[in-house]
Parts: C-alpha cells; sequence; structure tokens
C-alpha cells in the first residue's frame, strides 16, 4: 500500500528565509508525486509534480522539489519566503493507474507553515 | 483553466435531514471524480471514486449507502449524506480529473 509521511506537523520561518518541507513516500513501482498548498477553509492548489525526467521539478509560486529515489524522498524548497506563503502543505503520491496520472491519491498529514515579519 | 467548483460551499442542516454537494468541472470534462473528506487538523481521506456513467467505488470503511455518490455526466459529480448526524460533519473536497486532479474549494458540513 502506497503511504505519505510529513515528519513536520508545523515550521516556523522568518520571511526572507529559505524553506525546506519534508516528505518521504513508500510506494511499490515509480511513484507519481504532488505538492498540494491549502489556505484555511480553502481547497488544495497543485504547486508541481513529478511524473518522470527531471528529478527537480520547478512550481508555482517560486517552489521546487526533488525526487531522490534513494531516499524515498520529494522535498519541497523555496529559496526566499514570503508572508503570503503561510498555509498548510500537503504532500501526496498516486498511482498512475492505467497509465493515467490520476490514480488514487494518498496524502501526507500535511505540514503548516507560518511566517514571521 | 481546469476550474473545479463545488456547491454549496458551506451547509449547516438538522440531524436526520440528507444533503447534496455537487461538484463541477467548468472548462474541461472529466470521466473521473474523487470525493474527500478532511477532518479538522487532518489530512484528507479519499472516500470514493466516482466514474461517469457507472457505480462508484467506495473505499474500505466508507458506508456507500450513507455517502451515495452520482457522476450523470462528465461535468458533475453529487455526494449526497443521507441521514446526516453530527459525526458526519466535516469539510468535503472533491477533485476532477484531467491530466492531473484539479480540486474543488470544499464544502464545509455541518450537522446540528
Amino acid at each position: 500500500a502506497q503511504s505519505v509521511t510529513q515528519p513536520d506537523i508545523h515550521i516556523t520561518v522568518s520571511e526572507g528565509a529559505s524553506l525546506e518541507l519534508r516528505c518521504n513516500y513508500s510506494y511499490g513501482a515509480t511513484p507519481y508525486l504532488f505538492w498540494y498548498v491549502q489556505s484555511p477553509g480553502q481547497g488544495l492548489q497543485l504547486l508541481l509534480k513529478y511524473f518522470s525526467g527531471d528529478t527537480l521539478v520547478q512550481g508555482i509560486k517560486g517552489f521546487e522539489a526533488e525526487f531522490k529515489r534513494s531516499q524515498s524522498s520529494f522535498n519541497l524548497r523555496k529559496p526566499s519566503v514570503h508572508w503570503s506563503d503561510a498555509a498548510e502543505y500537503f504532500c501526496a503520491v498516486g498511482s498512475n493507474a492505467g497509465g493515467t496520472s490520476y490514480g488514487k491519491l494518498t496524502f501526507g498529514q500535511g505540514t503548516i507553515l507560518t511566517v514571521h515579519p | 483553466g481546469a476550474v473545479v467548483s463545488q456547491h454549496p460551499s458551506r451547509v449547516i442542516c438538522k440531524s436526520g435531514t440528507s444533503v447534496k454537494i455537487e461538484c463541477r468541472s467548468l472548462d474541461f470534462q472529466a470521466t473521473t471524480m474523487f470525493w474527500y473528506r478532511q477532518f479538522p487538523k487532518k489530512s484528507l481521506m479519499l472516500m470514493a471514486t466516482s466514474n461517469e456513467g457507472s457505480k462508484a467505488t467506495y473505499e474500505q470503511g466508507v458506508e456507500k449507502d450513507k455517502f451515495l455518490i452520482n457522476h450523470a455526466s462528465l461535468t458533475l459529480s453529487t455526494l449526497t449524506v443521507t441521514s446526516a448526524h453530527p459525526e458526519d460533519s466535516s469539510f468535503y473536497i472533491c477533485s476532477a480529473a484531467s491530466d492531473t486532479q484539479y480540486f474543488g474549494p470544499g464544502t464545509r458540513l455541518t450537522v446540528l
């Protein structure tokens, strides 16, 4: 069964500082990996996704993530955090059901990001 | 592009009543939609996979008679919470599958 672990429940950083959110996954085959962001009371917005190819993936809002197969990790990074980045971040792993990119998603527990001015 | 809407965004109902939540893909067709439930300060839990023109596939532990899913067209899936009780209060989120899953804004259900 696939699973995702986000070890950090809550992270606080200062505005302008760098950010790394950790994500470890368990999946039997080549995973499809995603990072989503959720603001309070809102749905999820896709930040970036990895299906294959270059292991360093660029996303929206200046985020990037690196797929490391040997470590079963897909950590999210941003070089300089803005106050508007404060939200909850979810890592997810998906199956490539029938060769599609939208099989069932399994989500991690989420990491709440607080940004201090 | 790839916008998914949900209606209503917020609903309060009395215990024992039924509530219907709509999920629409506004600018693309989706043969597959998913329904998730999110408890406070918790992650999303997949409830069921909704396929247009066929019966939904429910995850283990999800009562199919309580959470009725209908995927009547390529742009609309509905979730009906039947005989709702306070423990059904939650944030329900749908997603529609295109090149990836696009999520709706969620529906906050409160059962009194």
